[in-house]
Order: C-alpha cells, then structure tokens, then sequence
C-alpha cells in the first residue's frame, strides 16, 4: 500500500481563521479523497480531489469553505476556511488502490478551533 | 435509514473469546465491501474485504449476505491489542465513493 503523509499532524486555531492540511503520498495515485471525522463519529466524505480539475464536492460541503488542490497525482491541499468550533474536527486525506476499490488513509490532522 | 448501520457497542469480552459484528447495508448496487479498524487517536486501517463466498484471514472471518444485505466479522480467540473500532465499510454503488458505519467498539478485557 502507498505511505500517505498528512501535515500539520494537529493544530490548534482561532475561529476566522483559515487552515491548509497537506496530503503527500510517496506514489502516483489517480483518487484521493478528503474526509472528516467529528468527535465519535465515522468518516464522512468532504470531497473527491481530481487531478487537473475541480473536486467534487459532497452534499454538505462547498469549495468556498473547503478549497481544495490537486496539482498532481501525489499531492493534494485542503484548506478549511473561516474556521468555528464546528469544525473541531479529524481531517483524513485517502487514496485509493490502483488495482482495487479500498482505500488507504494518512494519519490525519486533528483541528480545534477556539 | 443510515446508509450502513452498525451495533456502535461496546462490546466488552474476556480474553479469548470469540465476538461477532454484524452490519447492514441500504444500497443493493453496492459492489464492494470492507472491514477497517480504527485504534483510538489512529486512522482507519483496511482489516479485510468481504467477498460472496465469505473470507478467513487468521482469527478473523468475513461474510457477506447479499439477499439480507448483511455483512457480518467474527474474530475467534480475542487478544487484548484487538480492541478497537471496527468499521463496516461498503461502497457507494455506481461510484467510487465508500460509505463508512460508525463504527463497533471492541473491548477485550484481561
């Protein structure tokens, strides 16, 4: 499986503020996702990031409050933005496996927001 | 109805035991399903997949009912570093995407 990295590990921000979270993986990979997972609770899917193009969004979620770059097959950027509370949160980056659906996950980026 | 439903536990067992997950899926078009683990603080880790015939890795054995859309993991002779989430994980039919339950809390007691 691909070693995906995520950075920063954990940050601690003030509400109004923006926040970019990094995902590299040290292979060429044609999917990664972005998800977020709030204090005890599963993973719910932000977005698709597509290389070359725009991601595509989940219900729920808009690139005014999630932007996200994809600028090649071994790195992608989300940046949470205006940050409140709400937004305390784990934020994973994933990939998928280039001969099979499942998908492996970096270590993840855990947000509180004062 | 949740797209995949879980028992969210916790399900506390003595050191050897064996303990069953079981898990729902809404989608009949889904294709492809999983079990992950998640340790606390930690990111979900892909356990096994799930096939029809039904899959055994070690302790753990995986099926799948695709009439009752019913996916099931058991785990024989349990350890104490097998405690920890277990998430059902199912995809999202035409899509790509995959669909996470919330998750069953395993705690193995010494």
């Amino acid at each position: 499986s691909a070693v995906i990295s995520q950075k920063p590990s954990r940050d601690i921000c003030q509400r109004g503020t923006s926040l970019t979270i990094q995902c590299q993986v040290d292979s060429q990979v044609t999917m990664m996702f972005w998800y977020r997972q709030q204090p005890g609770q599963s993973l719910t899917l932000i977005a698709t990031a597509n290389q070359g193009s725009e991601a595509t969004y989940e219900s729920g979620f808009v690139i005014d409050k999630f932007p996200i770059s994809r600028p090649n097959l071994t790195f992608s950027t989300l940046t949470v933005s205006n940050m409140s509370p709400e937004d305390s949160s784990i934020y994973l980056c994933s990939v998928e496996a280039y001969d099979r659906p499942q998908q492996f996950f970096g270590p993840g980026t855990r947000l509180t927001v004062l | 109805r949740k797209e995949v439903e879980q028992d969210p536990g916790p399900f506390n067992v003595p050191e050897g035991a064996t303990v069953a997950f079981n898990c729902t899926y809404s989608n009949s078009a889904s294709q492809s399903f999983f079990w992950y683990r998640q340790d606390c603080r930690k990111e979900p880790k892909l356990l096994m997949s799930v096939y029809s015939s039904g899959n055994e890795d070690g302790r753990f054995t995986a099926q799948l009912n695709r009439a009752s859309q019913y996916i099931s993991l058991l785990i024989r002779d349990s350890k104490l570093s097998d405690s920890a989430t277990y998430l059902c994980v199912v995809d999202g039919g035409a899509t790509n995407k995959l669909i996470f339950g919330t998750g069953t809390l395993l705690a193995v007691q010494p």
